[in-house]
């Protein structure tokens, strides 16, 4: 089955310890992007990735990390979780850059105490 | 500004009815156009993009885009309860970012 997984769906964790978010897509994407999703705020892109090595800030990049070691995986690094990272993020993918359709991962609920 | 804005709602429309759900954004270099669907609690799924001018449709749904006046719209014949739900406006604003609106949340009233 063509999906992008999530791992893990929720997460509570205290200030300033460091966590990744794993993204996997078994589509063969090129394209891979961060989202979170707040209310009132809508979906604002993180950082988002065109191919393996070559990754880019979105709008909300500050306390974040991404790397794209393979094509598959796209993990989310918190290095220093802060509450206003609290919120609801979606990794997507697709096929070839942002013209084609984005496939969302199940989300991850990220609650920083 | 926001570049991508969408009146949040609730828009409240009964079954059967024509549901019209608008979108405008500020680039008028904007290429793509989508428009997802949310349920509470879930992952937003593509319903329709659209790249040219005027409209497009795919069953129920209907796109209008008009590059001019910058903005979009989707609209949903016959709205039956299942549509309710958030509809998400996505804009490629510039580069490779795409940029959301805030969503319109669509109730249909049996």
């Amino acid at each position: 089955e063509a999906q992008v997984t999530q791992n893990p769906r929720y997460l509570i964790t205290v200030t300033g310890k460091k966590l990744t978010v794993t993204c996997s897509q078994n589509m063969n994407h090129e394209y891979m992007s961060w989202y979170r999703q707040d209310p009132g705020l809508g979906l604002r892109q993180i950082y988002y990735s065109m191919n393996v090595e070559v990754t880019d800030k979105g709008d909300v990049p500050e306390g974040y990390k991404v790397s794209r070691k393979e094509k598959r995986n796209f993990p989310l690094i918190l290095e220093s979780p802060s509450p206003n990272q609290t919120s609801l993020y979606f990794c997507a993918s697709s096929l070839v850059g942002i013209d084609t359709e984005a496939f969302f991962g199940q989300g991850t609920r990220l609650t920083v105490v | 500004q926001k570049e991508v804005e969408q009146n949040s709602g609730p828009l409240s429309v009964p079954e059967g009815a024509i549901a019209s759900l608008n979108c405008t954004y500020s680039d008028r270099g904007s290429q793509s156009f989508f428009w997802y669907r949310q349920y509470s609690g879930k992952s937003p799924e593509l319903i329709m993009f659209i790249y040219s001018n005027g409209d497009k449709e795919d069953g129920r749904f209907t796109a209008q885009l008009n590059k001019a006046s910058q903005y979009v719209s989707l609209l949903i014949r016959d709205s039956q309860p299942s549509d309710s739900a958030t509809y998400l406006c996505a804009v490629n604003v510039w580069g490779n970012m795409l940029t959301f609106g805030g969503g319109t949340r669509l109730m249909v009233k049996p």
